[in-house]
């Protein structure tokens, strides 16, 4: 499988503070996508990060990729209230199906 | 800036019934899919459609389950009779080209079935 695994599962921390989570995959991947999802909501795309690049900018995001080790971070400076939101990793399978995982739910405390 | 649309919002339906879940693509995207997800449950990727025919399906798009490009707008899923377990959001999403390129989604359907 190459399954996305998010870590933490959930976390909560104060307005202005940075929030970080990683997600790590099982097997060679050619990028790898960060989506948002508010409670109830559809999926909106933040950011690609393909294999050959090591970290991307997108605004108060930043995405860093290590294919050594599999994994990847998503970092959000300086966080809002709207950003409260589940957060996921996908990795597309030979340019088809994205396999999700499980998401972070972050909590943005004003 | 381009977006997916899916109607309906919402679909309530009775165990037994099908239902056309819809989708509008981004307008020059050539692949598309459906993904569902069971609630507080993962994003599970159902189908992909390229060029007027399926190119990849998941175990869990069985018979009951179809999908069709009507016309050069529309991308449809069709659930033949409804079960209880199929009561999920439904994604659809478009992509525009070959390589690694972002597939965007749309809101989804609720389906809720009784």
């Amino acid at each position: 499988s190459q399954q996305g695994e998010e870590d933490p599962q959930a976390l909560s921390i104060q307005e202005g503070e940075n929030a970080t989570m990683n997600c790590s995959y099982k097997t060679s991947i050619n990028n790898l996508q960060w989506y948002r999802q508010n409670s109830g909501r559809g999926l909106v795309h933040l950011i690609l990060i393909r294999s050959n690049e090591r970290e991307k900018h997108s605004g108060r995001l930043r995405v860093t990729l290590d294919t050594s080790k599999k994994s990847s971070s998503l970092l959000i400076t300086a966080s809002r209230a709207a950003d409260t939101a589940s957060y996921f990793c996908a990795t597309p399978f030979g340019n088809e199906k994205l396999t999700f995982g499980t998401g972070t739910r972050l909590t943005i405390i004003p | 800036e381009p977006e997916v649309t899916q109607t309906p919002s919402h679909q309530v339906t009775q165990m037994g019934q099908e239902v056309i879940l819809r989708c509008v693509p981004i307008s020059n995207h050539l692949y598309f899919y459906w993904y569902r997800q069971i609630l507080g449950q993962k994003v599970e990727f159902l189908v992909s459609f390229y060029n007027n025919e399926i190119s990849e399906k998941s175990e869990i798009f069985d018979d009951q389950f179809s999908v069709e490009r009507p016309d050069g707008s529309n991308f449809t899923l069709k659930i033949r009779s409804t079960k209880l377990e199929d009561s999920a959001m439904y994604f659809c999403a478009s992509r525009g080209g070959a390589g690694p390129d972002t597939q965007y989604f749309g809101p989804g359907t609720r389906l809720t079935v009784l």
